[in-house]
C-alpha cells in the first residue's frame, strides 16, 4: 500500500551538477506529474505524462527533462542545476478521469548551492 | 484558461473556532473541485471533493459546497482543532485540460490551544 514513492527525500547539489529524481506509483495510474513548490508561489507544474512513453511540458519546464519508460515510474532530471531550482519537488499520479484526485508523494527537498 | 483564487493567509484561530477559507474559480468547462491538505513535511492529500454543481463534499468535519452560480467552493469547519493546523489548497480538474489540475496558492492555517 505504498502509493506514490519519491527518492531521494533530500539532496544538496552544487551549481552545474546533474541529478535524477525518481517517482514510483503502485496504483496503475495513467497520469503522472512533477510539481515544484516554492514559498508564496503555490504548486507549479513542471512536466506531466498521460501514459507510458509520453511526456508533455507544464508551466515551468525549462531546465528539466522527464522520462516515462514504464507506466509506474516517472523520472525528473536536472542536467545542470542552478540555484533557482532550489525547491521542494512533488510527484503525483491520478486515474484518467477528471473526477479522480491526485495522489502525491512526500516530496524531495533539493538545495542547489 | 482555468484559475483558482484562494483566500490569502495565514489564518490563525483559537481551538473550537469556526473556519472558512474562501475559494473561487474560473473554468471553461464543468470542472471537478477539490480541497487538499498538506501537513508539515508531507505531500498534499485529498481532503474532500465535489464533481458537479450543488454537490457537497465532506470529510473529518470539513465541508465545501460546489456553487456554480457564484463559482465558489468555500471550505468550512464548525470547530477547529490544533491538529487541523496545515496548508489547505483548493484545486480544480477539467476534462478539457488533459487531466491537469489547477491549484490555488494555498492558505496556511494555525490553530492555537
Amino acid at each position: 500500500n505504498a502509493g506514490v514513492t519519491q527518492t531521494p527525500k533530500f539532496r544538496v547539489l552544487k551549481t552545474g551538477q546533474s541529478m535524477t529524481l525518481l517517482c514510483a506509483q503502485d496504483m496503475n495510474h495513467e497520469y503522472m506529474y512533477w510539481y515544484r513548490q516554492d514559498p508564496g508561489m503555490g504548486l507549479r507544474l513542471i512536466h506531466y505524462s498521460v501514459g507510458e512513453g509520453t511526456t508533455a511540458k507544464g508551466e515551468v519546464p525549462d531546465g528539466y527533462n522527464v522520462s516515462r519508460l514504464k507506466k509506474q515510474n516517472f523520472l525528473l532530471g536536472l542536467e545542470s542545476a542552478a540555484p533557482s531550482q532550489t525547491s521542494v519537488y512533488f510527484c503525483a499520479s491520478s486515474r484518467l478521469d477528471s473526477n479522480s484526485p491526485l495522489h502525491f508523494g512526500n516530496g524531495t527537498r533539493l538545495t542547489v548551492t | 484558461g482555468n484559475s483558482v483564487t484562494q483566500m490569502e493567509g495565514p489564518v490563525t484561530l483559537s481551538e473550537e473556532a469556526f473556519l472558512t477559507i474562501n475559494c473561487t474559480y474560473t473554468a471553461t468547462g464543468y470542472p471537478s473541485l477539490f480541497w487538499y491538505v498538506q501537513y508539515p513535511g508531507e505531500g498534499l492529500q485529498l481532503l474532500l471533493k465535489a464533481t458537479k454543481a450543488d454537490d457537497k463534499g465532506s470529510n473529518k468535519g470539513f465541508e465545501a459546497t460546489y456553487r456554480k452560480e457564484t463559482t465558489s467552493f468555500h471550505l468550512e469547519k464548525g470547530s477547529v482543532q490544533v491538529s487541523d493546523s496545515a496548508v489547505y489548497f483548493c484545486a480544480l480538474s477539467d476534462k478539457t485540460n488533459a487531466g491537469k489540475s489547477t491549484f490555488g496558492d494555498g492558505t496556511t492555517l494555525t490553530v492555537k490551544p
